[in-house]
């Protein structure tokens, strides 16, 4: 099992909901990765963990909260969003935190916040 | 992305080579990769160059590397349609996380 898998595929939410988004990979990675992608742009780094433990928080908003249940699994938390939080969130994971581990990309959850 | 410049748009005729460019800023850089974005996707690596490499061939991939210029291009041979997509350039400087920095991306449109 070589890829990582992200759930849901889409997802419409209202200001006031309160959802998650899920990634998870089988490939024994022990870095994991939440980045956001606005339309043309690059992905835009949100938080990495590392061992399951935070290692990066790139001054995300508070309204989104990540967890790491288990090695496998990484979650994103999303409450009060804004419009603006609209985007593809990327999950990515790699062997390690360091060196040369390439990252293996997720499909993304398309989010749209109403 | 800043740090690492593109190019938006690339127009291409099927079966023609392409050449997709990028700047980075950052002599130090040790890797710099190419990565692949389709439409409603996530990112795929095609390929990536040591900082030590001045060219890499994989197939119809061909990355050049001009260190003195901070130059990285990727050429695609033979380009079909189902090339069409986002091409990002990214560096990753020494030291810490692998976290690379990103280009902003070229839309490679290939036509019939």
């Amino acid at each position: 099992d070589t890829e990582v898998t992200q759930t849901p595929k889409h997802l419409v939410m209202g200001m006031t909901n309160k959802k998650s988004l899920k990634c998870e990979q089988h490939m024994g990675h022990r870095a994991m990765y939440w980045y956001k992608q606005k339309a043309k742009k690059p992905p835009e780094l949100m938080f990495v963990y590392s061992y399951e433990k935070l290692s990066i928080n790139e001054s995300v908003p508070s309204r989104f909260s990540p967890e790491c249940p288990n090695s496998s699994l990484l979650n994103l938390h999303l409450h009060a969003l804004q419009p603006e939080d609209s985007a593809l969130y990327l999950c990515a994971s790699s062997q390690g935190p360091t060196g040369d581990n390439e990252q293996f990309f997720g499909p993304g959850t398309r989010l749209t916040v109403l | 992305g800043e740090d690492v410049e593109q190019s938006l748009f690339l127009s291409v005729r099927e079966g023609d080579s392409s050449v997709i460019n990028c700047t980075y800023t950052d002599s130090s850089s040790t890797y710099l990769y190419w990565y692949k974005q389709e439409p409603g996707a996530g990112l795929q690596l095609l390929t990536y160059i040591f900082s030590n490499m001045d060219m890499k061939q994989d197939q119809r991939l061909t990355v050049l590397l001009n260190k003195k210029d901070k130059h990285l291009s990727l050429r695609i041979a033979d380009t079909q349609t189902g090339d069409s997509a986002i091409y990002f350039c990214a560096e990753k400087i020494p030291g810490g996380s692998y976290i690379p920095t990103f280009g902003r991306g070229t839309s490679l449109i290939v036509h019939p």
